[in-house]
C-alpha cells in the first residue's frame, strides 16, 4: 500500500509569484485535505476535496485554491505569494470525509 | 468554537522515565481525538485515535492515551521513553471533516 506523497519537498519563491503543490493520496482514499503549518505552530486547515469537489474550507483567502483529479490526487495553488505564506504545507488523505487522515511528508515553501 | 489546548510547550524527560503529555479539548459532542507525532522536517505520523468505546486506547511505539470526558482531556502516556521518541507531539480533534490541532508539545529526551 503506497502512502501519501507530496512534491516538491522544498520550494523557494519570491513575493507576488504563484506556486503549485502536488499530493498523491494513499491507495483507496478519495478525500484529500490540505493544511498549512507555520514554524512553531500546529497545522491549520486550508480546505478539503472529496470526489473532485471542495468540501470545506478554513479561514484562508481565495488566492489559496485547489483541485482534485479523477485519480484523487490533488493540487494546492497559491497566487500572489506573501512572506507569511512561508510554511510547511501538509496534505492528508482519508477513505471518507470523517475518517482518519494520513499525512504526507509535506512541502516546505519559503517566500522571499 | 472547538479548540485544542496543549498546556506544555516543551517537556524534557530522562531516557527510561515515564511520560505524560496533556491535551484538553473544547467540543460539544462526543469527539474524535487523535495524537500525531512529527519529527523535525517531517510530516505527521498517527500514533493513536479515539472514536468511541474503551476510553484507554493503545497506539504504536508503546504509546497509550486515556479519554476523560469529565475533564475534557485526552492525555498521551508512555511508561518508558526512548531517545528516539524526541519529537513534536500534536493532539487534534476532528470536526466536520477537518482536524483542529493544538499548538504541539516538543519532547526532549536526555540520556
Amino acid at each position: 500500500e503506497t502512502g501519501v506523497t507530496q512534491s516538491p519537498t522544498h520550494l523557494i519563491k519570491t513575493r507576488g509569484q504563484q506556486v503549485t503543490l502536488r499530493c498523491s493520496s494513499q491507495s483507496g482514499h478519495n478525500t484529500v485535505s490540505w493544511y498549512q503549518q507555520a514554524l512553531g505552530q500546529g497545522p491549520q486547515f486550508i480546505f478539503q476535496y472529496y470526489r473532485e469537489e471542495e468540501n470545506g474550507r478554513g479561514n484562508f483567502p481565495p488566492r489559496f485554491s485547489g483541485l482534485q483529479f479523477p485519480n484523487y490526487s490533488s493540487e494546492l495553488n497559491v497566487n500572489a505569494l506573501e512572506l507569511d505564506d512561508s510554511a510547511l504545507y501538509l496534505c492528508a488523505s482519508s477513505s471518507a470525509r470523517g475518517e482518519t487522515q494520513y499525512f504526507g511528508p509535506g512541502t516546505r515553501l519559503l517566500v522571499l | 468554537a472547538q479548540s485544542v489546548t496543549q498546556p506544555d510547550i516543551h517537556i524534557t524527560v530522562s531516557e527510561g522515565a515515564s511520560l505524560e503529555l496533556r491535551c484538553n479539548y473544547s467540543y460539544g459532542a462526543t469527539p474524535y481525538l487523535f495524537w500525531y507525532v512529527q519529527s523535525p522536517g517531517q510530516g505527521l505520523q498517527l500514533l493513536l485515535k479515539y472514536f468511541s468505546g474503551d476510553t484507554l486506547v493503545q497506539g504504536i511505539k508503546g504509546f497509550e492515551a486515556e479519554f476523560k470526558r469529565s475533564q475534557s482531556s485526552f492525555n498521551l502516556r508512555k511508561p518508558s521513553v526512548h531517545w528516539s521518541d524526541a519529537a513534536e507531539y500534536f493532539c487534534a480533534v476532528h470536526q466536520g471533516g477537518k482536524l483542529i490541532f493544538g499548538q504541539g508539545t516538543e519532547l526532549s529526551v536526555k540520556p
